[in-house]
């Protein structure tokens, strides 16, 4: 059962142009949504986050919408840059216990190619 | 802060080998994650400690694998009698879990290949 899901394998943008990833999740208990950013033979590394009391959060060129109704979220990236090329996973969290955050449960990834 | 290290950064085995990996979590966190990935998938839960404290295992976890944090700094996942099943790239992460702070870092991972 995928309850985060990647329908994009992949995405080709150039350069300049705005990036969007989607997301789409099917477990109404996530509320915590965050976006990796994963290059070949290395850790995946956090790029932004949003929490389910915001439908927006910004950090630079990252923006993450969340739609709840929908149970959607996206990654906006605005301009889109070369070194931006990698593996962006979308993962969503419950809280354990009813208090803190545990797990992460991951999407399947969509490969950003930014030409030049 | 130096992030969270794994090691080896690369295991090759054979089937029926055991293997042992380690993580050092960042210092000041309290919580330690170890997930598991597979080609053209996204990382997979399989277990997490709270301090020493095992808090949740993955059904995904077969008795073959264990993991401890016997003082509540690094961890060591093990895998006895290794199967080709089990290559994989296993990522380790950690975070202190306290509201506000629930983003989890990931150290490099080790990638495991069984012949």
């Amino acid at each position: 059962d995928q309850q985060v899901k990647q329908n994009s394998p992949s995405l080709s943008v150039q350069e300049g142009r705005i990036s969007i990833l989607n997301c789409d999740y099917t477990n109404s208990m996530f509320d915590y949504f965050l976006w990796y950013k994963k290059y070949p033979a290395e850790g995946p590394t956090f790029l932004i986050s949003i929490s389910s009391i915001k439908d927006k959060n910004e950090d630079g060129r990252f923006t993450v919408f969340l739609n709840k109704s929908a149970k959607h979220l996206s990654l906006h990236i605005v301009p889109s840059q070369p070194g931006d090329s990698a593996v962006y996973f979308c993962a969503a969290s419950a809280r354990h216990g009813g208090t803190s955050y545990g797990k992460l449960t991951f999407g399947q990834g969509t490969i950003l190619t930014v030409h030049p | 802060d130096t992030g969270v290290s794994q090691d080896p950064r690369h295991k090759i085995t054979k089937r029926g080998q055991n293997v042992t990996f380690r993580c050092d979590p960042i210092s000041e966190h309290n919580r330690l994650y170890w997930y598991r990935q597979t080609l053209g998938q996204g990382p997979e839960f399989l277990t997490y400690f709270q301090n020493e404290a095992q808090l949740e295992k993955s059904r995904l976890l077969s008795d073959r694998f264990s993991a401890e944090r016997p003082k509540g700094s690094f961890s060591t996942l093990e895998i006895q009698r290794t199967e080709q099943g089990d290559s994989a790239m296993y990522l380790c992460a950690s975070n202190i879990g306290d509201r506000g702070k629930e983003t989890q870092y990931f150290g490099p991972g080790t990638r495991l290949l069984v012949l």
